[in-house]
């Protein structure tokens, strides 16, 4: 069974940059047609989602933070990571990681639990 | 980008009763890339419906699927207690790549 867990920081300054980490197990992240991606939900709201990744770092952004967002991979730990830069409040929400199957059919099939980040002075 | 609307914002209805959930999309999607999820105060979404119209593991048979094109619909033949949540559909396709409806939360009338 495969399993995501979100770590990182729950506050984060104004104007600094927010990281977060996915840790992947029961799977390898190398292993099969997926990618590896990151989504947000601010309170009360929907879901936004920011951008994934593929093993080979190939990367696709969410065209509305693409010049803020960095995805990157360590396939050697099994993780792949969100830095996300100069946040403002805006940027407070639940940051999801999941990864997307692509083949005939695309969709996610597994989430990690969310971890809440707080963009606060 | 394309853009899912998703309709009604809020559903009252009462278990038992039959709940249909409207996504309409932008621009046309492929029937392979549209997704539906159940999601729980608290808790991630839950993979419901793939491909449009077909339901992932362990997901019960009153959850259904259907549409093409530019509208797509979720149909929950009778509601149980449980699935009272917020669903959203999520479209995948060519750059930017991802997008999700806004949402429509079905409330216990």
């Amino acid at each position: 069974q495969v399993q995501l867990q979100e770590s990182g920081p729950g506050l984060v300054k104004p104007s600094q940059t927010l990281s977060l980490t996915c840790t992947v197990s029961g799977g390898s992240i190398s292993s099969g047609s997926y990618y590896w991606s990151w989504i947000r939900q601010p309170a009360g709201k929907g879901l936004e989602w920011i951008g994934r990744i593929y093993t080979s770092g190939s990367t696709n952004y969410n065209p509305s933070l693409k010049s803020r967002v960095t995805i990157s991979v360590d396939t050697s730990k099994n993780q792949f990571s969100l830095k996300l830069s100069s946040v403002t409040a805006a940027d407070t929400a639940v940051y999801y990681c999941a990864r997307l199957r692509f083949a005939v059919v695309t969709y996610f099939d597994y989430w990690g639990q969310g971890t809440l980040v707080t963009v606060s002075s | 980008e394309i853009v899912l609307t998703q309709s009604p914002g809020t559903l009252s209805l009462s278990p038992g009763e039959r709940a249909t959930l409207s996504c309409r999309a932008s621009q046309s999607v492929s029937s392979s890339y549209l997704a539906w999820y159940q999601q729980k105060p608290g808790q991630a979404p839950r993979l419901l419906i793939y491909g449009a119209s077909s339901r992932a593991t362990g997901i019960p048979d009153r959850f259904s699927g259907s549409g093409s094109g530019t509208d797509f619909t979720l149909t929950i033949s009778r509601l149980e207690p449980e699935d009272f949540a917020v669903y959203y559909c999520q479209q995948y396709g060519s750059s930017p790549g991802l997008t999700f409806g806004g949402g429509t939360k079905v409330e216990i009338k």
